[in-house]
């Protein structure tokens, strides 16, 4: 089955450290890649994605290459802020035989930034 | 346009009861999934309707069961309420199955079973 695989936290980093949130996975098919994140009280939000092998999703700073060879999903900013402080969940949707597609998470790496 | 409602916010029982939560999506998605959100397991699906049907079921025991109006929104229900069955649970919307791509998260209901 699918299956997603992020780094432990927590990770703690002082503003404008360099942040790298491993991320691998396996799933049948060609599946798509997520990082969503999760702010204190609050539900997901989708922070980019890449769907297909190569493709670079950004936003917010943030960026992640979607790596076939390695079946990886990296995240990473080069100065993170306070308000980076979240949750981050890596993801990945795939066909898992039939045309029921799932949502498949790792189980989150929380990232506090200190001042 | 609203996001995706979810009530109550929190809610607190005992083992044995029942529990009944409410998802209502954003204004014109059909598609309603559920996910459970645990510090131990993370988040995991529990499952999905489209057009008052389960499309889409994962690994849990009958005791989880849902289900979806006319107007898309939904219910979950939780029966013979277990301490393991505490956790956040999230609802998500789109606008049809597949769309998974494009997925709004509410904020979800913190379930304590005490």
């Amino acid at each position: 089955g699918n299956s997603v695989t992020q780094m432990e936290g927590p990770v703690t980093l002082s503003e404008e450290a360099f942040l790298t949130i491993n991320c691998t996975y396996t799933a049948t098919g060609y599946p798509s890649l997520f990082w969503y994140v999760q702010y204190p009280g609050e539900g997901l939000q989708l922070l980019l994605k890449a769907t297909k092998a190569d493709d670079k999703g950004s936003n917010k700073g943030f960026e992640a290459t979607y790596r076939k060879e390695t079946t990886s999903f990296h995240l990473e900013k080069g100065s993170v802020q306070v308000s980076d402080s979240a949750v981050y969940f890596c993801a990945l949707i795939s066909n898992s035989g039939g045309s029921n597609y799932k949502l498949t998470f790792g189980k989150g790496t929380l990232l506090t930034v200190n001042p | 346009k609203a996001g995706v409602t979810q009530t109550p916010r929190y809610l607190i029982k005992t083992r044995g009861q029942q529990v009944t939560l409410s998802c209502s999506p954003i204004s014109g998605h059909r598609s309603v999934s559920w996910y459970q959100q645990t510090p131990g397991q993370g988040l995991q699906f529990l499952f999905e309707y489209f057009s008052e049907t389960q499309r889409n079921k994962g690994n849990f025991p009958g005791r989880f069961s849902g289900r979806q109006f006319s107007n898309s929104r939904s219910e979950m229900n939780v029966s013979t309420l277990e301490l393991g069955d505490s956790a956040l649970y999230l609802c998500a919307s789109s606008l049809g199955p597949g769309a998974l791509e494009k997925l709004f998260f509410g904020s979800g209901t913190q379930l304590s079973v005490l």
